[in-house]
């Protein structure tokens, strides 16, 4: 596509329920990043994948949050047993270098999630 | 991981006036420092970047200036202009990139 594309855009639920967050990087990126963003605040880091290895999960606020990307190119977060607090803008950003390397990150709209 | 912060967090400028932002990095391994502009309720996007092997880069009106003894870097941005006026985070990294907490530039007509 011609760029990163997410979905759903727009995510509500209910504390507890559990929530899975779609990423389709930029075709033929080798990097692929998901981001938190509170209201007013800058991304905070969770995640990175060079194909589809995770190679740093360091940002991961807890155990119920969990990314894959199992063939490389498609990413999905998941958010178990939501909570208030993880309301805020999930972003996906995509990079065609990596490593020491690593260039542009595109992003995408990213998903808005409210918790309730 | 990295610390990246970022002074100011408002800025307001006359429409002509020039606007700079700072950052400041703790990772001495980080050797890539994007800037990135969002305007409310979009994506960020690159405006300029650079590289550790280099200390200013400018793009028309845009430039950045990085001190790796000192591990900051700034934004600089002449001749402003109402759609500047956005929110601008600074980024540093290598493999991966920790953001500021972002400031909010509001350029006055």
């Amino acid at each position: 596509g011609a760029g990163v594309s997410q979905s759903p855009r727009y995510k509500v639920a209910k504390r507890g329920q559990d929530v899975a967050l779609r990423c389709d990087p930029i075709s033929g990126h080798v990097s692929l990043f998901w981001y938190q963003q509170a209201l007013g605040q800058g991304p905070e880091f969770l995640t990175y994948f060079q194909n589809e290895a995770q190679l740093d999960k360091s940002g991961l606020p807890s155990d119920r949050f969990f990314a894959e990307r199992p063939e490389g190119s498609v990413s999905t977060l998941k958010i178990q047993r939501t909570q208030q607090e993880d309301s805020a803008v999930y972003l996906c950003a995509s990079s065609f270098t990596s490593g020491a390397n690593t260039g542009e990150l595109f992003f995408g709209e990213g998903s808005r999630l409210t918790v309730l | 991981g990295e610390n990246v912060e970022q002074h100011p967090s408002t800025l307001s400028v006359q429409e002509g006036d020039s606007a700079v932002i700072k950052c400041t990095y703790s990772d001495s391994a980080s050797n890539y420092f994007p800037w990135y502009k969002q305007e409310l309720g979009k994506r960020p996007q690159l405006i300029i970047d650079i590289r550790s092997n280099v200390g200013e880069k400018k793009d028309q009106r845009i430039a950045v200036t990085l001190n790796k003894t000192a591990k900051h870097f700034s934004l600089h941005i002449t001749e402003t202009q109402p759609e500047d006026s956005a929110v601008y985070f600074c980024a540093a990294g290598g493999n991966q990139f920790y953001f500021g907490t972002g400031t909010s530039l509001t350029v006055i007509p």
